[in-house]
């Protein structure tokens, strides 16, 4: 069974600082995977989506990486800003399935 | 163009009550899914619908919850006789083809059980 682990929970920086977000996963047979993002009281809004044939995408300050093999992707957040604060989300689509298996996420605070 | 949308926003129900739930995807988008997203715990997959297709019940947790959707349009998910534990946000969630385009998400319905 696929199990998606975001490790810390929680951290708080100040601005400016560029940020790696970590994302694990227990088995390299997946499809593709996505980093979403969610703020209080809100749905997810997607941010990159990486195919299993890809090593990165990037999309502004956020650039997303993905070793399938080693069952880790990484989100960086270069310059973070207050309006970067949220919670953030990896998911994977296993092979064979449609479904995403998430990760609880990390809830980000970015101090001005 | 317009996004995933959902109704109600939040619902407060006492235990024991019936609910619905809607979910409008983005036009032109085949496939559907329904995720729930309790306090303190990560997104539970509940079930995908894909075209004509059979949906993917699999995730359900239990019959008191059933999901409809009619062609490539609108879906409700239904949830009897609600127990506390279903408090939850309830997410919907579209793509063009599943499984090789992104999930874009509605804002979610929030159910609290009373």
């Amino acid at each position: 069974k696929q199990e998606v682990t975001q490790i810390p929970a929680a951290l708080s920086v100040p601005e400016g600082e560029n940020l790696v977000l970590n994302c694990s996963f227990t088995d390299s047979a997946i499809y593709n995977l996505q980093w979403f993002r969610q703020d209080p009281g809100k749905g997810l809004t997607s941010l990159l989506l990486i195919q299993s044939s890809q090593r990165e995408q990037t999309s502004g300050r956020l650039n997303a990486s993905l070793d399938k093999s080693s069952g880790r992707s990484t989100l960086y957040i270069a310059a973070s800003q207050p309006g970067d604060s949220a919670t953030y989300l990896c998911a994977v689509i296993p092979d064979g399935s449609e479904k995403l298996v998430f990760g609880k996420g990390m809830k980000l605070t970015v101090n001005p | 163009g317009a996004g995933v949308s959902q109704s109600p926003s939040n619902k407060v129900t006492e235990k024991g009550k019936d609910v619905e739930l809607r979910c409008d995807p983005i036009s032109g988008h085949t496939a559907l899914y329904w995720y729930r997203q309790r306090l303190g715990q990560g997104l539970e997959f509940l079930i995908y619908f894909q075209g004509n297709s059979a949906p993917d019940k699999s995730g359900l947790p239990s019959d008191r919850f059933s999901a409809e959707r009619t062609g490539e349009s609108v879906s409700t998910l239904t949830i009897q006789r609600t127990q506390q534990e279903d408090s939850a946000v309830y997410l919907c969630a579209s793509s063009r083809v599943p499984a090789t385009y992104e999930q874009y998400f509605g804002p979610g319905t929030r159910l609290t059980v009373t």
